[in-house]
């Protein structure tokens, strides 16, 4: 139980596009979601919080312009990277975590290895 | 503001041998939980052990079991009878609504 599904895997696009990854709950509903990045050999770096059906709470740092969070069901969030600059280019991962308690465990996704030319 | 520290960056163990990974974090919060993950190579994380502050007693999970001492602000990782998948980075979490992240410990498990 409690898989999360993210897609794509791996993505290389070209400077100045917008890449949408998608991160999905497959066996339970995800009240909250979180947007990590990670860079090589180093530590997950929270991003953004989203809750279903309001806006995405974002980290110091972090442009919500640029990155677009959206969770529209309790299965599904997206992040936008918009107009992807090579500087973007990282390991970008979700999580989701079941009902509202924060002593529930938060289950990631794969990941995402986006690569910006 | 939280923050963890995991002091050791790459630690090794031999096959069916014991080790300890430690961490110790900093938090304002009352209410808190901590959690250890492992991210092997495909860089899925993948939850190990949870620890709810409030409780005293540490956690278990077969092999792998918790040494809390909450005063001290220390939560570290035993592993017992070590094994090849073992061999991975190990994070260490401290949070209430959101998590914060230590630097992790890459684990390297001699056959």
């Amino acid at each position: 139980g409690a898989v999360v599904s993210q897609h794509p895997s791996w993505v290389i696009c070209k400077s100045g596009t917008s890449v949408k990854i998608e991160c999905r709950s497959l066996d339970f509903q995800a009240t909250t979601m979180f947007w990590y990045r990670q860079f090589p050999k180093q530590s997950l770096m929270l991003m953004a919080t989203s809750n279903e059906g309001s806006k995405a709470t974002y980290e110091q740092g972090v442009e919500k312009d640029k990155f677009l969070i959206n969770h529209a069901s309790l299965t599904l969030s997206t992040l936008t990277v918009t107009s992807a600059h090579p500087e973007d280019s990282s390991f970008y991962i979700c999580s989701a975590r079941a009902g509202g308690k924060s002593n529930q465990p938060q289950h990631f996704g794969d990941g995402t290895r986006l690569s910006i030319l | 503001a939280q923050t963890v520290t995991q002091s050791q960056p790459e630690m090794s163990v031999q096959e069916a041998e014991t080790v300890t990974l430690s961490c110790t974090y900093d938090t304002s919060e009352s209410d808190y939980y901590l959690f250890w993950y492992k991210q092997p190579p495909s860089r899925q994380m993948i939850l190990v052990i949870r620890q709810e502050a409030y409780k005293q007693q540490n956690a278990t999970e077969n092999r792998f079991s918790v040494n809390f001492q909450k005063a001290a602000k220390s939560f570290s990782l035993k592993i017992s009878d070590s094994q090849l998948g073992d061999a991975a980075m190990y994070f260490c979490a401290v949070g209430g609504n959101k998590l914060v992240f230590g630097a992790g410990t890459i684990l390297r498990v001699k056959s």
